[in-house]
């Protein structure tokens, strides 16, 4: 399966926001509302961050939002922390072959 | 507290097979779908596979697909993924991941366990 596109790396200075956009199809983000945000920081297991498009996980703070319109997501970040510094992967549905689920290639978050 | 613990990643020549499990505790997975996820050595993720709760439905994705099987045993609260055919770009740490109920998404996931496939 083809993997979601996102931008290699986005970075910005500590209290700013940034914008990480992930783009796919009609088979996938385009035709369901199962698009996941994931924040992975090095050596550690993937964490989530956003499900169904604009939901937070218990315990993730309100700084992390995401959004979709037509056939790409995104995933917003407001008042960078540098914790915030990570690896960030979207995933959606696919309806491309079999039912599966699909990730993006990922993008690194500096915090400058 | 939610756990979920992965092992028998190990060192295989290629064409071999290996089997991996994943162990929860903190809540039980007959409620759940469960799902693997791999993630090569630098690499991004890649999803490889989903069980239903009864074990009666499985997804695979198109790189694994014929050469994987997923099961589960609610009994032991365990599930397992069991690789044949390994090649070279199987190598990767390989996760297990708890489904949110009816959104697409996994919420909680273990450690990973390494499978590294190499003569």
């Amino acid at each position: 399966q083809s993997a979601l596109t996102q931008p290699a790396s986005v970075s910005g200075s500590p209290g700013q926001s940034i914008t990480i956009s992930c783009t796919g199809t009609s088979n996938d983000v385009g035709g369901y509302n199962f698009v996941s945000w994931y924040q992975q920081h090095p050596g550690k297991a993937p964490k989530l961050m956003i499900y169904a498009v604009n939901n937070r996980p218990s315990g993730v703070s309100n700084r992390f939002s995401g959004s979709k319109s037509g056939n790409a997501a995104s995933l917003t970040i407001s008042g960078l922390q540098a914790e915030d510094e990570a690896d960030y992967y979207c995933s959606s549905y696919t309806s491309r072959s079999t039912p599966q689920y699909v990730f993006g290639t990922g993008t690194k978050v500096t915090v400058l | 507290e939610v756990q979920l613990v992965e092992s028998g990643g190990a060192l295989v020549q290629p064409g071999g097979s290996l089997r991996l499990s994943c162990v929860a505790s903190g809540f039980s997975i007959t409620n759940y779908w469960m799902t693997w996820v791999r993630q090569a050595p630098g690499k991004g993720l890649e999803w490889v596979a989903n069980i239903r709760q009864d074990g009666g439905e499985t997804h695979f994705g198109d790189s694994v697909k014929d050469r994987f099987i997923v099961s589960r045993d609610n009994a032991k609260n365990s599930l397992y993924l069991q690789m044949y055919s390994l090649r070279a770009e199987d190598t990767a740490v390989y996760y297990c991941a708890r489904d949110v109920k009816a959104v697409g998404a996994n919420d909680y996931w273990g450690p990973g366990t390494l499978v590294t496939v190499s003569s």
